[in-house]
């Protein structure tokens, strides 16, 4: 069975610095990966996805994440952070459920900017 | 164009209650899916409709029916609510499965409260 782990349940960053929120998954066979954001009180909304090709994968608002299938893992990271990037994130694997794209969350890391 | 659209926003039921959350989208996508989100666990799968006449379990079956009434609308009924089914329910829907790895898009989700 397929499943993801995010170590930290909350990165804190200075506004201006670089962030990197974790995140380390399982899976048999090849690996569908995405990060997803959610803020206070809304639904979740797609930041990136890594399906196959570059290992650096770019997305919205600045985002990026690097696959490397050697440690099972992809990053999500940003040059330079913002205020407006708080907010919970959740690093998720697909897994193929009876022809459908079912997925499987993490548990959500919380990342604070602060000003 | 409103995208995934999930009415009430908010409900408070007794034990024992019932009731139905509805969810419609459209964008045309034939997959459409139930989560819950529990603090501290993420979101997880309830049920799953691949396309429309199809609907399976998810992760967290018991306790929900659903039903996909056509290709827009996939309700999520509770028959007798319990406290445990206190948590926060998301709709998404994602397009036809078998093509490139598309994302699912969320709903603002319906907050539930059972006493």
């Amino acid at each position: 069975a397929q499943s993801v782990a995010q170590p930290e349940d909350q990165v804190n960053v200075a506004e201006g610095n670089p962030l990197t929120v974790k995140c380390t998954y399982s899976v048999s066979g090849n690996p569908y990966l995405f990060w997803y954001v959610q803020y206070p009180n809304r639904g979740l909304q797609f930041l990136l996805k890594y399906i196959t090709g570059d290992n650096l994968v770019k997305g919205s608002y600045g985002f990026e994440a690097e696959f490397n299938k050697s440690q099972t893992s992809f990053h999500l990271k940003k040059p330079s952070a913002l205020v407006s990037d708080s907010a919970l994130y959740f690093c998720v694997v697909r897994e193929r459920r009876g022809g459908a794209d079912g997925l499987t969350f993490g548990k959500g890391t919380h990342l604070i900017i602060q000003p | 164009n409103a995208g995934v659209t999930q009415t009430p926003k908010f409900q408070v039921l007794k034990t024992g209650q019932s009731m139905t959350l509805q969810c419609a989208q459209d964008m045309n996508h034939n997959s459409m899916y139930w989560y819950r989100q529990d603090p501290g666990m993420g979101l997880r799968l309830i049920y799953y409709s691949a396309s429309e006449g199809t609907t399976d379990k998810g992760e967290v079956p018991n306790g929900y029916n659903v039903s996909r009434l056509n290709k827009r609308e996939f309700s999520l009924r509770l028959e007798s609510a319990a406290p445990s089914q206190t948590s926060v329910y998301f709709c998404a829907s994602s397009l036809v499965p078998g093509q490139s790895m598309s994302e699912q898009f969320f709903g603002p989700g319906t907050r539930l409260t059972v006493l």
